[in-house]
């Protein structure tokens, strides 16, 4: 069964700052991972899809990348504003034919002006 | 860009009674997810159809049931509600990969319910 965890479960940082986050799954036979954004009482705004056959994915401010082998995909946020903070999270797709989700525990990231 | 329609976004009932969600996905996507985040909660997969047939079930409880129907939307049916189904149901929908898709999935806006 693919379990997904990520890591810290939440973060504070000054505006401005580069920031990480990290996903981690357990079974490597990927066949892609999501990025989300999910604001307090909000719906699931999708960030980045990478496929499995993709080390990373870019759009602005943001890069994902993805070491399928290692089961791990990191979050880079660069020049990090008050507006980013939300809870990140990453949700992978295992099964090819019946491409569920399945998510990780999420990173509240609160960006300190 | 048309995105994943759910109805409604509130909802208020009473233990015991019944509620139906529904989720209208985006056009040409044939398939459809439904997840359940409790508070403070990752999203948990309930069920999922493609082509009106269930293709996968998770941690739906007996009381819950779903359909897809012939215009590809569906809807979840809660009966016999309990305290504990207070949560944000979210629907999804996406293209199959063995059909050109890529397999990224598209969230509805979730519907709050709220069990009184």
């Amino acid at each position: 069964k693919q379990e997904v965890t990520q890591i810290p479960a939440a973060l504070s940082v000054p505006e401005g700052e580069n920031l990480v986050l990290n996903c981690s799954f357990t079974d490597s036979a990927i066949y892609n991972l999501q990025w989300f954004r999910q604001d307090p009482g909000k719906g699931l705004t999708s960030l980045l899809l990478i496929q499995s056959s993709q080390r990373e994915q870019t759009s602005g401010r943001l890069n994902a990348s993805l070491d399928k082998s290692s089961g791990r995909s990191t979050l880079y946020i660069a020049a990090s504003q008050p507006g980013d903070s939300a809870t990140y999270l990453c949700a992978v797709v295992s099964n090819f034919g019946n491409e569920k989700l399945t998510f990780g525990t999420g990173t509240r990231l609160t960006i300190i002006p | 860009a048309a995105g994943v329609i759910q109805s409604p976004r509130h909802l208020i009932k009473e233990k015991r009674e019944t509620a139906t969600l529904k989720c209208y996905p985006i056009p040409r996507h044939d398939t459809v997810y439904w997840y359940q985040q409790g508070p403070g909660q990752d999203p948990q997969f309930l069920i999922s159809f493609y082509e009106k047939m269930q293709s996968d079930k998770g941690s739906i409880p007996d009381r819950f049931s779903a359909q897809q129907f012939s215009d590809y939307h569906s809807e979840l049916n809660m009966s016999s509600l309990e305290l504990g189904d207070s949560a944000l149901y979210f629907c999804a929908s996406s293209r199959p990969l063995a059909f050109s898709g890529t397999g990224e999935l598209f969230f509805g806006e979730g519907s709050r319910l709220t069990v009184l």
